[in-house]
């Protein structure tokens, strides 16, 4: 099976603007998370969905957001980029609650 | 309580040698603890992964042994390799898929 995939996988950006990047799961999982990783925070929890519904979010601001398709696929939105939103962002899938989740390669983001 | 702290920052370990990071958490309503790998550039690996109804748990050169009481558990790297020079989080769940994460170990392994 092919694992999760990420576009883009690079981005700049400028402070104000909006993006959107999207993450195809694994074949067959239905949930996927999102999470940001910063060299200062870590990584931290952004949302989950599965099955279009988001089940879970973390301490984001409403800037974050995201949304699932019926085939799985997911995209998050950050709008009105600040610098500090410059991180790798990670998505991961698993087949549902309680199931091994993995991850994809992240897409860097550098807000200038 | 939704925290779990991971120490050390880094670790210098000699080829062959053992590699020990160390992991603990407050919330007792996690059932489900992870290692990940992440080498510079890549998304996270599971390494391997336990569950609080056993002590122990081994593959290959990596073991996780798990002190329920205490409320700790950590990673045993045998046989250290360079190849194992990495970053390692530790992680914890309860019964949704948000994973919480440690902060991180970074491992260098030196021939």
């Amino acid at each position: 099976k092919a694992g999760v995939t990420q576009t883009p996988r690079y981005l700049i950006k400028t402070r104000g603007q909006q993006v959107t990047l999207s993450c195809s799961p694994i074949s067959g999982h239905r949930s996927v998370s999102w999470y940001q990783q910063t060299p200062g925070q870590g990584l931290q929890f952004l949302f989950e969905y599965f099955s279009e519904t988001q089940r879970n979010k973390g301490n984001f601001p409403g800037r974050f957001s995201g949304r699932q398709f019926s085939n799985s696929r997911s995209e998050m939105n950050v709008s009105t980029l600040e610098l500090g939103d410059s991180a790798l962002y990670l998505c991961a899938s698993s087949g549902g609650t309680g199931e091994t989740q993995y991850f994809g390669p992240g897409t860097r983001l550098l807000v200038l | 309580q939704q925290q779990v702290k991971q120490s050390p920052q880094s670790l210098i370990v000699q080829k062959g040698g053992i590699s020990i990071i160390n992991c603990a958490y407050e919330n007792t309503a996690f059932d489900y603890f992870p290692w990940y790998q992440q080498f510079p550039g890549k998304g996270p690996a599971l390494l391997i992964a336990i569950r609080p109804d056993v002590s122990e748990k081994k593959e290959g050169r990596f073991t996780i042994s798990f002190n329920k009481s205490a409320k700790q558990f950590s990673l045993h790297i045998m046989d250290s390799q360079p190849g194992d020079s990495a970053t390692y989080f530790c992680a914890a769940r309860g019964n949704t898929d948000k994973l919480i994460f440690g902060t991180g170990t970074r491992l260098q392994v030196f021939p």
